[in-house]
């Protein structure tokens, strides 16, 4: 059980293209949803948490403009990278919590390229 | 403010050899502790966590770890390790179950035929 989808696993588009990663919950509602951004090497930086109908909620330094999620189901969190830059090229990981004491559940993550 | 320290960059132990993983936390209360291990190239796995109750916690392929509150530590433990568990290990605290977690930078494991 709790297994997390993400889709694509790996993209690569032109400079200025916006790119939208899918992540879904396939066996458990998901009351909550992060996105996470790491670096080769390092460790998963928390980009945003969504809580599904409401607003996402950025850590400082995120562009909300540039980085934009969507949770409108208990199964499906959007993160729209909008016109993307070679620095924005990463591997963008999501999690989903169903809530209560419950831990959260990792997607095998996307490596977004952008030439 | 939450903080989470894994002193180890990378480890390498000969196979069938014990491995403890270090790990500190840095929180004022009772945290929620959590061990995620991650393949190259995938997402993170989770091996184990601790809420409340028993100190010693055992998790999946064969791991446990142990919260001990005097040395704010969470190390994570496997008495005879495998090839198949090289990989990079994280430990995280987060202050409520519901709340985001902070990732430690991550240990290197390596295993030595």
């Amino acid at each position: 059980g709790a297994v997390v989808s993400q889709h694509p696993s790996r993209v690569i588009c032109k400079s200025g293209t916006s790119v939208k990663i899918e992540c879904r919950s396939l066996d458990f509602q998901a009351t909550t949803m992060f996105w996470y951004r790491q670096f080769p090497k390092q460790s998963l930086m928390l980009m945003a948490t969504s809580n599904e109908g409401s607003k996402a909620t950025y850590e400082q330094g995120v562009e909300k403009d540039k980085f934009l999620i969507n949770h409108a189901s208990l199964t499906l969190s959007t993160l729209t990278v909008t016109s993307a830059h070679p620095e924005d090229s990463s591997f963008y990981i999501c999690s989903a919590r169903e809530g209560g004491n419950q831990p959260q559940h990792f997607g095998d993550g996307t490596r977004l390229s952008i030439l | 403010a939450q903080s989470v320290t894994q002193p180890d960059i990378h480890i390498t132990v000969s196979e069938g050899a014990s491995l403890e993983l270090r790990c500190n936390y840095s929180y004022g209360a009772t945290p929620y502790l959590f061990w995620y291990v991650q393949s190259p190239g995938q997402g993170l796995q989770l091996l184990l966590k601790y809420f409340s109750g028993d100190t010693l916690v055992q998790g999946i392929k064969g791991f446990e770890a142990e919260f001990k509150r005097s040395q704010s530590s969470f190390n994570l433990r496997k008495p005879s390790v495998h090839w198949s568990d090289a990989a990079e290990y994280f430990c995280a605290v987060g202050y409520s179950s519901a709340s985001k977690i902070i990732f430690g930078s991550g240990t290197r494991l390596s295993i030595r035929p």
